[in-house]
C-alpha cells in the first residue's frame, strides 16, 4: 500500500518561505501526478496544486505565485514551498496521490504547520 | 472556481440507521464528484469516485449516486466506525474544490 510521509518545519515565520516535503514509500514517485492540499479550521480542505510527473504543475489560483512544486525522483519525493506566508497559511498541510485525472486517491498524514511573527 | 455545498453540515444518526448527505456543484460535473471519510487527526479516505463507483475495499453499506450538479452519498446501516466527517469533492477541472464537511455523530 502506498504511504505517503510530509517532514518539513512545524513553525515558520511570517513573510517568510514554507518548505515541506513527502517522502513515497512504495512504488515510483514518477508513475503519478501529485498534490497537495491543505486543512485549516477557518476554511476546511483547500486545494494547493498539482505536480505532473512529466515536470509541469497548476496552481490555485488564489495563492497567486507564492505556491511551487517539484518531484525529486532520485529521492523518490514531492515538494511544496509556499513563499510570502501569513497567518492564514496556518494548517495542516497533506501531501496526496492523483490516481487519474484529478482523482485524489492516497492521503498522507499531514503535518501541521504554524505561522506566526 | 465551481463551488460546492454540502447538507446538513451535521447530522446526528443511531448506529443502524440509514444515512444521506447531500453535495451540490455550482455548475454541472457530470460525473467527476468524489467522497472522503475523516476521522480526527487522520487524512482523508477515499470512499467513492465517479460519483457512484465504490474504491476497492470500502464496504458496500456505502453508496453514492447523482450527476450534473445534484449528489448523494448514503450509508445504508450505519456502523460505529462510521462516524466521522465526510467531505465531497469535484474534479472536473484542475482547480478542485471540496465541500465544507458534514460531520457525522452519534445520536
Amino acid at each position: 500500500q502506498v504511504q505517503l510521509h510530509e517532514s518539513g518545519p512545524g513553525l515558520v515565520k511570517t513573510s517568510e518561505t514554507l518548505s515541506l516535503t513527502c517522502t513515497v514509500s512504495v512504488g515510483s514517485v514518477s508513475n503519478y501526478d501529485w498534490s497537495w492540499i491543505r486543512q485549516s479550521p477557518g476554511k476546511g480542505l483547500e486545494w494547493i496544486g498539482f505536480v505532473y510527473n512529466r515536470g509541469s504543475s497548476k496552481y490555485n489560483p488564489s495563492l497567486g505565485s507564492r505556491a511551487a512544486m517539484s518531484i525529486d525522483t532520485s529521492k523518490n519525493q514531492v515538494s511544496l514551498s509556499l513563499s510570502s506566508v501569513n497567518a492564514a497559511d496556518t494548517a495542516v498541510y497533506f501531501c496526496a496521490r492523483v490516481l487519474y485525472g484529478y482523482l485524489i486517491d492516497y492521503w498522507g498524514q499531514g503535518t501541521l504547520v504554524t505561522v506566526s511573527s | 472556481d465551481i463551488q460546492m455545498t454540502q447538507s446538513p453540515s451535521t447530522l446526528s444518526a443511531s448506529v443502524g440507521d440509514r444515512v444521506t448527505i447531500t453535495c451540490r456543484a455550482s455548475q454541472n460535473i457530470g460525473n467527476w464528484l468524489a467522497w472522503y471519510q475523516q476521522k480526527p487527526g487522520s487524512a482523508p479516505n477515499l470512499l467513492i469516485y465517479k460519483a457512484s463507483s465504490l474504491e476497492t475495499g470500502v464496504p458496500s453499506r456505502f453508496s453514492g449516486s447523482g450527476s450534473g450538479t445534484e449528489f448523494t452519498l448514503t450509508i445504508s446501516s450505519l456502523q460505529p466506525a462510521d462516524f466521522a466527517t465526510y467531505y465531497c469533492q469535484q474534479y472536473n477541472t484542475y482547480s478542485v474544490t471540496f465541500g465544507p464537511g458534514t460531520k457525522v455523530d452519534m445520536k
